[in-house]
């Protein structure tokens, strides 16, 4: 398996566009997260899913923020409008179960940055 | 509201020192304590994972400590190497994040 594939790796856009970031997980698992590294908050958990369904979306910010699970192998994550705050490391991970340590694998990330 | 402290927040050793970092929680109501390394510009690898009925877990050169009543954990990094150089997170219940310790381990 090659692990779980986040795309794209770098995103440059401008304020205001809307900005779509991809995740596929791991064959199998069943939970997905989505997450948000900033020097400022460090990472933090914004949504995650369970068999495609948000179980958890208290931290996504705000509702220019949406996140979407239409099959076991894909999600998204979508800004719109974007702003510069939003500027951050998004990572996703899944896991075979939610506190399987073994099954619990990240992305290497999308680095949006909002100018 | 779960709140997760890291100390320090970087930390500089020579190599084949032992070291010890420190992760501290507010709510002793959690079912497990994870600890991750980062590295530069990559995503989180996982380390050890303490379920809350657990002490401790060792694997290799690492220790990882559990005391829920005083809302604490320890990961002990033995004979360190330049290659432990990372930064090291600890996460309660996969969803909470301390803010990380940088450790850079110097030849």
């Amino acid at each position: 398996d090659a692990g779980v594939i986040q795309s794209p790796r770098h995103e440059v856009t401008e304020m205001g566009q809307e900005v779509t970031l991809r995740c596929k997980p791991i064959s199998g698992h069943d939970y997905l997260f989505w997450y948000r590294q900033t020097m400022m908050r460090g990472l933090e958990l914004l949504i995650y899913f369970n068999n495609n369904v948000p179980i958890d979306d208290s931290g996504m910010p705000e509702d220019r923020f949406s996140a979407k699970m239409p099959n076991a192998s894909f999600s998204t994550l979508k800004i719109q409008p974007s702003e510069p705050r939003d500027s951050a490391v998004y990572f996703c991970a899944s896991s075979l179960i939610l506190t399987d340590f073994y099954g619990y694998t990240f992305g290497s990330g999308t680095r949006l940055t909002v100018v | 509201k779960q709140e997760v402290t890291q100390i320090p927040a970087a930390l500089s050793v020579p190599e084949g020192e032992n070291l010890v970092l420190n992760c501290s929680f507010t709510d002793s109501a959690i079912y497990n304590l994870q600890w991750f390394r980062q590295d530069p510009g990559k995503g989180l690898t996982s380390l050890l994972l303490i379920q809350s009925s657990q002490r401790e877990q060792t694997s290799g050169r690492l220790n990882a400590s559990l005391d829920k009543s005083s809302g604490r954990s320890t990961l002990y990094i033995a004979a360190s190497q330049p290659g432990d150089s990372a930064t090291y997170l600890c996460a309660v219940n996969n969803m909470r994040f301390g803010a990380g310790t940088r450790l850079t381990v110097k030849p």
